[in-house]
């Protein structure tokens, strides 16, 4: 089974529109930590946002807000007053004890002007 | 300049070749990584590094053998390869694996595009 699950393979977005973009997850474990990257079209993954299980409020990074919803295991991104150079892959990881880190497919995300 | 650098950027090579990627990173950090990422596919943990010694190794097949020499410095040495390890192969550090906080954060390099012929 998947660890994590990214549905949207690509999503458009207005520009200074707010998008949302789906993640879940699949643990067993009661301590994790999730994480958000952006990958542009030059290869690197850069890194958004992290919201560990434990904390209880969503976690919030400029226009970058993780909507977590622990019972449902989903941690979607929310990017608020979307710009164009938002215009990316997004992924949506996971990690677990010990050394393990889980990344989904992505989600490409494209702003229209 | 971002904090991880991966040398070469581009790679084409024979099945019978042997070549070595590159990664430096410049943040102090312990811990580094391998990944993989082929099309449509999820980025696939490699290896892992924590304080030089390799924590992880997630089944790959030994025609890839990484060599971590110091925290600083991270090699992935490519022998006999097969046309399916065409992919972007990418680097990432975090401060510190064994701080028992999983907010320890990876910071990617840009990558390195294997085509392998």
């Amino acid at each position: 089974a998947q660890k994590i699950t990214q549905t949207q393979p690509g999503m458009f977005v207005q520009e200074k529109e707010a998008v949302t973009l789906d993640c879940t997850y699949d643990t067993s474990d009661q301590s994790y930590g999730l994480f958000w990257y952006k990958q542009p079209s030059s290869g690197e993954m850069i890194f958004l946002i992290y919201q560990g299980s434990y904390d209880e409020q969503n976690a919030t990074e400029g226009r970058y807000s993780l909507n977590f919803q622990k019972a449902r295991k989903s941690a979607n991104l929310v990017i608020s007053a979307s710009q164009l150079g938002d215009s990316a892959m997004y992924f949506c990881a996971m990690r677990e004890g010990g050394d393990q880190f889980y990344f989904g497919t992505g989600t490409s995300l494209t702003v229209i002007p | 300049e971002t904090g991880v650098t991966q040398t070469p950027r581009h790679l084409v090579m024979g099945m019978t070749n042997k070549k070595s990627l590159k990664c430096e990173q410049h943040l102090g950090h312990n811990a580094m990584y391998w990944y993989k990422q082929s099309a449509k596919k999820p980025l696939e943990l490699m290896f892992v590094y924590n304080f030089k010694e390799q924590t992880e190794n997630n089944s790959v097949p030994s025609r890839f053998s990484p060599e971590c020499p110091n925290s600083s410095h991270l090699f992935l040495h490519l022998h006999t390869l097969q046309p399916e390890d065409s992919a972007l192969y990418l680097c990432a550090s975090s401060q510190d694996l064994g701080s028992g906080s999983f907010s320890d954060i990876q910071y990617f390099g840009a990558g390195t595009r294997l085509s392998v012929l």
